[in-house]
């Protein structure tokens, strides 16, 4: 059974661009959410998605944005990208929203110049 | 606000050791807490909490949760070099997870 697959693996952008992350959840899988992980920050919660609707969404500015597609695959953009931004970027899947485990994926690097 | 506190944040100790990581929260409408171990990017799954009182064990590794007192504990038992890594633990609540800082194990052989 493939994992959660997240592309791509590193990404280099400078400031002021945009970018866009991809998530492939579990098979099956219907809630995916997404966070950013940073040396001072930890672990930060992002968004959550079920069946194509935000179900959940975290502290971050309205540069963050994500979508679900129909079949579960999820995307996050972020606009006007700041130094700051410079991160991995986590999405997880879970069979239910909230209910069980959620899988993570291995992330995309961001780094922002 | 949510907020999940881990301590100690680094931990070293020798192989054959047994360590105690411990969690502790605040959230409102609290559903289940989980425990990851992360090693490189992924963090992986090792426990599902929801009950008080229910050790959950998997081989070397055991935990339990208690809800009057808020906390958690994950105890790794005859530790190895390959148990060195960052233990994550999230609390669900409504459909998000509340990360603690971690704690970072090293255990020398």
């Amino acid at each position: 059974k493939a994992g959660v697959t997240q592309t791509p693996r590193y990404l280099i952008k400078t400031r002021g661009q945009q970018v866009t992350l991809s998530c492939s959840p579990i098979s099956g899988h219907r809630s995916v959410s997404w966070y950013q992980q940073t040396p001072g920050q930890g672990l930060q919660f992002l968004f959550e998605y079920f069946s194509e609707t935000q179900r959940n969404k975290g502290n971050f500015p309205g540069r963050f944005s994500g979508r679900q597609f129909s079949n579960s695959r999820s995307e996050m953009n972020v606009s006007t990208l700041e130094l700051g931004d410079s991160a991995l970027y986590l999405c997880a899947s879970s069979p239910w929203s909230s209910r069980s485990g959620y899988t993570f994926g291995s992330g995309t690097r961001l780094t922002v110049v | 606000e949510d907020k999940v506190v881990q301590s100690p944040l680094s931990l070293v100790v020798h192989e054959g050791d047994t360590v105690t990581l411990n969690c502790s929260y605040e959230v409102t409408n609290f559903r289940s807490l989980l425990w990851y171990k992360q090693e490189k990017k992924a963090p992986t799954f090792l426990f599902m909490l929801t009950s008080s009182g229910i050790e959950k064990k998997s081989g070397r590794l055991s935990s339990i949760l208690d809800k009057k007192e808020l906390f958690s504990i994950l105890n790794i038992t005859a530790t190895q070099t390959g148990d060195s890594a960052v233990y994550l633990c999230a609390v669900t609540s409504g459909s998000r997870l509340t990360f603690g800082e971690g704690t970072q194990l090293t255990v020398n052989p």
